[in-house]
């Protein structure tokens, strides 16, 4: 089993609302990963999560808050997000951060910033 | 600085039709180069990784091959459910130090015509 899995698959948010993205993956990886997706555009990385720990942050807004509460879930806070932070979310995972093992997608989360 | 080139950036063939993606690179110290395929609103889907020059890798149709500046994925008799984005990415870690990244390549718009 390759799955990934992200919750909710659309979210439409307001610029001064809370919400969290969610993932789980039940492969035993100890990586896990965030990327934003622009239209036409590649994944851009976001954060790493190695161990549950945090092992890189790509300069991201303080607004985009990670969190790790086991090794099978991540989730992204959101908060007083902007009408440019509108993308598709996507949650990765794989064997671990330091070999060069591939990473596992899940299917990604829809945000629309109105 | 990394660079991930990928060309052409739109394919488009008749079904049964042959031919070859690209991806050409310029990093440095490459852990692994992985091809992915991705469908228009959803994940990449993990398709090879490919470690060093002169590795091939082969699924179905599909055929990746790599040198020490670029790797091509071969599409041998495409049908139309081979229509996708197919991403190339690559894993460094700087000679200089620093942390693992990965790169993707901007992708090859593939569209398979019956």
């Amino acid at each position: 089993d390759t799955e990934v899995t992200q919750t909710p698959k659309h979210l439409v948010m307001g610029m001064t609302n809370k919400k969290s993205l969610k993932c789980e993956q039940h492969m035993g990886h100890r990586a896990m990963y965030w990327y934003k997706q622009k239209a036409k555009k590649p994944p851009e990385l976001m954060f790493v999560y190695s161990y549950e720990k945090l092992s890189i942050n790509e300069s991201v807004p303080s607004r985009f808050s990670p969190e790790c509460p086991n090794s099978s879930l991540l989730n992204l806070h959101l908060h007083a997000l902007q009408p440019e932070d509108s993308a598709l979310y996507l949650c990765a995972s794989s064997q671990d951060w330091t070999s060069g093992y591939e990473q596992y997608f899940g299917p990604g989360t829809r945000l629309t910033v109105t | 600085e990394d660079q991930v080139t990928q060309s052409p950036e739109a394919l488009r063939l008749q079904e049964g039709e042959s031919s070859s993606l690209n991806c050409s690179y310029t990093v440095s110290g490459l852990r692994g180069l992985f091809w992915y395929r991705q469908d228009p609103g959803k994940g990449p889907e993990f398709l090879f990784t490919l470690y060093s020059a002169g590795e091939e890798k082969e699924k179905e149709r599909l055929k990746a091959t790599l040198t020490k500046k670029e790797s091509f994925l071969h599409i041998t008799a495409p049908k139309p459910e081979d229509s996708a984005t197919y991403l190339c990415a690559v894993r460094t870690l700087p000679f200089s130090g620093g942390y693992q990244k990965v790169t993707f390549g901007t992708g090859t718009k593939l569209q398979v015509i019956p």
